[in-house]
């Protein structure tokens, strides 16, 4: 049973960088089948897609978030990470990490809670 | 604003058939299969359908279809567990990325 477990700071300052790390087991990250996605969901609204990655590196990403996020992956550690830059406010929310296959999600992590604040 | 249409809520009673609707465009559910997410509580997304695959575990009563440009689950002898918020996803061709529903909020009466 593949399993996602999402993993960084719960508390994040205003302009500073928020890092989170997605570590997989129960399957391998360098399958040429899936893309491993970041998914946040905001406070009262719905969900919204980060971006992803293919174990080979190659990502896309949302256009809004396009030039502040960074998604790597780390194919010996089984984990891929984001890197989101400059937080503000907006960006308080729960971030979850989730594999696809065939462009839809089949496994989620439990989601982390990240709250953007002084 | 999302990019996928779903109904805000939506109520049934337990037996009752219900179906849940996402509606988008010819770059999104026009050309991809959809997949359908219920989250309970803002717990973890649980996958409910993949395209018209139900997953492993998930029992029988839900299923999937689509049209044209509109998705629908549809949930047959609603059960109280059912009770949850249910989104729909799938890539948009146009945006080159994946496209969520607003969701729709389940109420088992």
């Amino acid at each position: 049973q593949v399993q996602l477990q999402e993993s960084g700071p719960g508390l994040v300052k205003p302009s500073e960088t928020l890092s989170l790390m997605c570590s997989v087991s129960g399957g391998a990250i360098d399958s040429a089948s899936y893309y491993w996605s970041w998914i946040r969901h905001h406070p009262g609204k719905g969900l919204e897609w980060i971006g992803h990655i293919h174990y080979s590196g190659s990502t896309s990403y949302n256009s809004s978030l396009k030039s502040r996020v960074s998604i790597s992956v780390d194919t010996s550690e089984n984990h891929f990470s984001l890197k989101l830059t400059s937080v503000t406010v907006a960006d308080t929310a729960v971030y979850y990490c989730a594999r696809e296959l065939n462009s839809l999600f089949d496994y989620w992590g439990r989601g982390t809670p990240v709250s953007v604040s002084s | 604003q999302s990019a996928l249409t779903q109904e805000a809520s939506v109520s049934g009673t337990v037996g009752q058939k219900v179906t849940l609707s996402c509606t988008g465009n010819n770059y999104n559910i026009g050309s991809y299969d959809v997949g359908w997410y219920q989250q309970i509580s803002q717990g973890a997304p649980k996958t409910m359908m993949s395209g018209d695959s139900l997953p492993s575990g998930i029992p029988d009563r839900f299923s999937a279809s689509k049209s044209g440009t509109t998705a629908s689950l549809t949930i047959s002898g609603l059960q109280p567990e059912d009770e949850a918020e249910y989104f729909c996803s799938t890539w948009d061709y146009s945006l080159s990325g994946h496209v969520f529903g607003g969701g729709t909020k389940l109420t088992v009466l």
